[in-house]
C-alpha cells in the first residue's frame, strides 16, 4: 500500500536550533517525493522535491531509498519557519495525485 | 497572477443541503484535485480529474460528485450534506510542463456542516 508516515505532529525547537522534520513512505515503485509547507492564513505551496535537489530557504531533504525516507531539514530554525509540514509522495502514473502524511507542526520559539 | 481561484471561502450548511465547491485554475494546467484536510489526517484526495472530460475517484470520494466543466474549472458537489463532511476543502491543478511534477492549491474553502 502506498503511505506517507510523519511521525510528529508537533515539533517545538528554539530559533537557531537544528530542525529534522520526519517522513518515511511506502511505494513499491520509483516515488517522487516533496515537501509542502502551508503558513498561517496562507495556502499550501512547495518547498522543495528531490528530484531538483536544491535547498530553499534554508531546507534540505535527501531521499534515501534504503530507510524510505524523506527528511526535512534546516541547521538553524528562524521563527518564519513556524508552519504546518507535510510530506508528499506522487503517484505520477495515477493522474500524478498526491499522497500526503499527516502533517507536522513547527513552532520555532524566540 | 490568480493561480487557483476556490470559491466561496466559508461555508455553513445543515444537515441534508447541497452546495457546489467551485475551483478555477488559470494556468492551463490539464489536471485537477479535490482533497479534503481534517486535523491529523493531512490532505486526503477526492476526486481528481487527468485531463478535459475525465474524471476518476480518489481515496475517499463517496458523498461527492464532481464536473470538469472545462479546462479551466473543476467543482465538486455534495448532493446531501453530513456532519462528517465538515472539513477544510483544497483544489490543486498540476503542471507537468518540461516534466515538471507540481501541484498549485487554491487557499481553501472551509466548510461546516450542522
Amino acid at each position: 500500500a502506498q503511505r506517507v508516515t510523519q511521525p510528529e505532529k508537533l515539533l517545538s525547537v528554539f530559533k537557531g536550533a537544528p530542525v529534522e522534520l520526519k517522513c518515511n513512505y511506502s511505494y513499491s515503485g520509483s516515488p517522487e517525493l516533496f515537501w509542502y509547507v502551508q503558513y498561517s492564513r496562507q495556502r499550501l505551496q512547495l518547498l522543495l522535491r528531490h528530484i531538483s535537489r536544491e535547498s530553499i530557504k534554508g531546507f534540505t531533504a535527501d531521499l534515501n531509498k534504503g530507510e524510505t525516507s524523506f527528511h526535512l531539514k534546516k541547521p538553524f530554525a528562524q521563527e518564519e519557519d513556524s508552519a504546518m509540514y507535510y510530506c508528499a509522495l506522487s503517484t505520477y502514473n495515477q493522474g500524478g495525485k498526491l499522497i500526503f502524511g499527516q502533517g507536522t507542526e513547527l513552532s520555532v520559539k524566540p | 497572477n490568480a493561480g487557483v481561484t476556490q470559491t466561496p471561502k466559508f461555508q455553513v450548511l445543515k444537515t441534508g443541503q447541497s452546495m457546489t465547491l467551485q475551483c478555477a485554475q488559470d494556468m492551463n494546467h490539464n489536471s485537477m484535485y479535490w482533497y479534503r484536510q481534517d486535523p491529523g489526517m493531512g490532505l486526503r484526495l477526492i476526486y481528481y480529474s487527468a485531463s478535459e472530460g475525465t474524471t476518476d475517484k480518489g481515496e475517499v470520494p463517496n458523498g461527492y460528485n464532481v464536473s470538469r466543466l472545462n479546462k479551466r474549472e473543476f467543482s465538486l458537489r455534495l448532493e446531501s450534506a453530513a456532519p462528517s463532511q465538515t472539513s477544510v476543502y483544497f483544489c490543486a491543478s498540476r503542471d507537468t510542463h518540461l516534466a515538471k511534477n507540481i501541484q498549485y492549491f487554491g487557499a481553501g474553502t472551509r466548510l461546516s456542516v450542522l
